[in-house]
């Protein structure tokens, strides 16, 4: 069966390191991935969306890569903040405009 | 940036009666929205896509006539939870495609979301 998923647990790192999250999948073949960020009681907010033909992608402290032969994306925050605890969600294309999300990562970064 | 607004934020029913939710794009041209439900700690469920000007699909599972969607215009969709039970409640969340700019990818733009809580 088709299916998405990111660390249930929740990431504690401290300020200033390098956060990174995991997402898989299996039984995809997505054109594209994307990251929403969602804050508790707020809807998602997109961050970056990459693309089957792109290694990475980046924008100011965010870097996602794309392995289409692991089936795995990566997503990495640099330096860190208290402000980028939020939930991480990651957001499959799977046809048409339907998107399939993971049930997210919970960050939380400790001053 | 493309703004996407919800209304109510949050509503309080009791069983058997109707609630409706809209969902507004702000400054973009929606031709597609989407509603979604998320209980606590679990991942965006769609439930229906709708296009302007045409009836909504709804997902697998989901009872279109207990869920009425209506996108009647560019800008506004609707839904309506129709005769509503406690198991109803949940997070409701609408999203909104730019269909103007000619964007070949599915970046979807979220409302902030709607509680919903059936007394």
């Amino acid at each position: 069966s088709q299916k998405i998923e990111q660390n249930s647990e929740a990431l504690n790192i401290q300020e200033g390191k390098t956060a990174t999250l995991t997402c898989n999948y299996t039984n995809y073949s997505p054109a594209y991935l994307q990251w929403y960020r969602q804050d508790p009681g707020r809807g998602p907010v997109f961050l970056l969306l990459i693309r089957e033909n792109e290694k990475e992608k980046r924008k100011e402290r965010l870097k996602v890569t794309f392995d289409t032969t692991l089936k795995q994306s990566l997503f990495h925050i640099t330096a860190s903040q208290p402000a980028d605890s939020a939930t991480y969600l990651c957001a499959l294309h799977t046809g048409g405009f339907k998107t399939i999300f993971g049930a997210g990562t919970r960050l939380f970064v400790k001053a | 940036g493309a703004v996407v607004s919800q209304h109510p934020s949050w509503v309080i029913c009791k069983s058997g009666t109707s609630v409706k939710i809209e969902c507004r794009s702000l400054d973009f041209q929606a031709t597609t929205m989407f509603w979604y439900r998320q209980f606590p700690k679990q991942s965006l469920m769609l439930m229906a896509t709708s296009n302007e000007g045409s009836k909504a699909t709804y997902e697998q599972g989901v009872e279109k006539d207990k869920f009425l969607i209506n996108h009647a215009s560019l800008t506004l969709s609707t839904l309506t939870v129709t005769s509503a039970h406690p198991e109803d409640s949940s997070f409701y969340i609408c999203s909104a495609r730019d269909g103007t700019s000619g964007a070949s990818t599915d970046t979807q733009y979220f409302g902030p979301g709607t509680r919903l809580t059936v007394l």
